[in-house]
């Protein structure tokens, strides 16, 4: 079956450090590969996804790779704000047949940035 | 456009009630997901309705059911309700064959005593 790893968290960085969130997954045939952020009291948004090999989603200065060879979709952002502490969520979907809706989630990496 | 909107935001029910959770789906989406998100956990998806049937399930039991309406709106159904069904349920919709566009409602935390 799918399923998706991310790193342990929570991760605790300063404003304008470097973020990585690691984010490997398993699936059958090419899924596509999703970033959720959920902000504290809310649903989830869309990030950034990727639905094929080599694609680089990208938004608001937050950028993933997805890498077939190592089966990784790692969250990216040179300099984080404030505003960025919420918790992020890598995803995917094997889309066709009866899967369209259904998203695989990894457990969730809470981050919090100080001033 | 009109986004995701889920009803009530807050339920506190007892062990073995029943209980419906509402979800509007954002304007000209057909399909509708739900999912349960477990304290620090991710979403585990429930299941999902088009055309007003079930189109796909999750590893949930037979007591998680649920209706889709001719507008798109959804309802989720528990029943026998357990301490373990505590958690977030979030609703998400899509427009069918797009699975790249899903858009969520903010949830309704159900909290079983």
């Amino acid at each position: 079956g799918n399923s998706v790893t991310q790193m342990e968290g929570p991760v605790t960085l300063s404003e304008e450090a470097f973020l990585t969130i690691n984010c490997t997954y398993t699936a059958t045939g090419y899924p596509s590969l999703f970033w959720y952020v959920q902000y504290p009291g809310e649903g989830l948004q869309l990030l950034l996804k990727a639905t094929k090999a080599d694609d680089k989603g990208s938004n608001k200065g937050f950028e993933a790779t997805y890498r077939k060879e190592t089966t990784s979709f790692h969250l990216e952002k040179g300099s984080v704000q404030v505003s960025d502490s919420a918790v992020y969520f890598c995803a995917l979907s094997n889309a066709g047949g009866t899967s369209y809706g259904k998203l695989t989630f990894g457990q969730g990496t809470i981050l919090t940035v100080h001033p | 456009e009109t986004g995701v909107t889920q009803s009530p935001t807050h339920l506190i029910k007892t062990r073995g009630q029943q209980v419906t959770l509402r979800c509007s789906s954002q304007s000209g989406h057909n399909t509708v997901s739900w999912y349960q998100q477990a304290l620090g956990q991710g979403p585990q998806f429930i299941f999902q309705y088009y055309r007003e049937e079930e189109n796909g399930r999750g590893n949930f039991p037979p007591r998680f059911s649920g209706l889709q309406f001719p507008n798109y709106s959804s309802e989720l159904n528990v029943n026998a309700l357990e301490l373990d069904d505590s958690a977030l349920y979030l609703c998400a919709s899509s427009f069918h064959g797009e699975p790249k566009a899903l858009h969520f409602g903010n949830g309704t935390r159900l909290t079983v005593t």
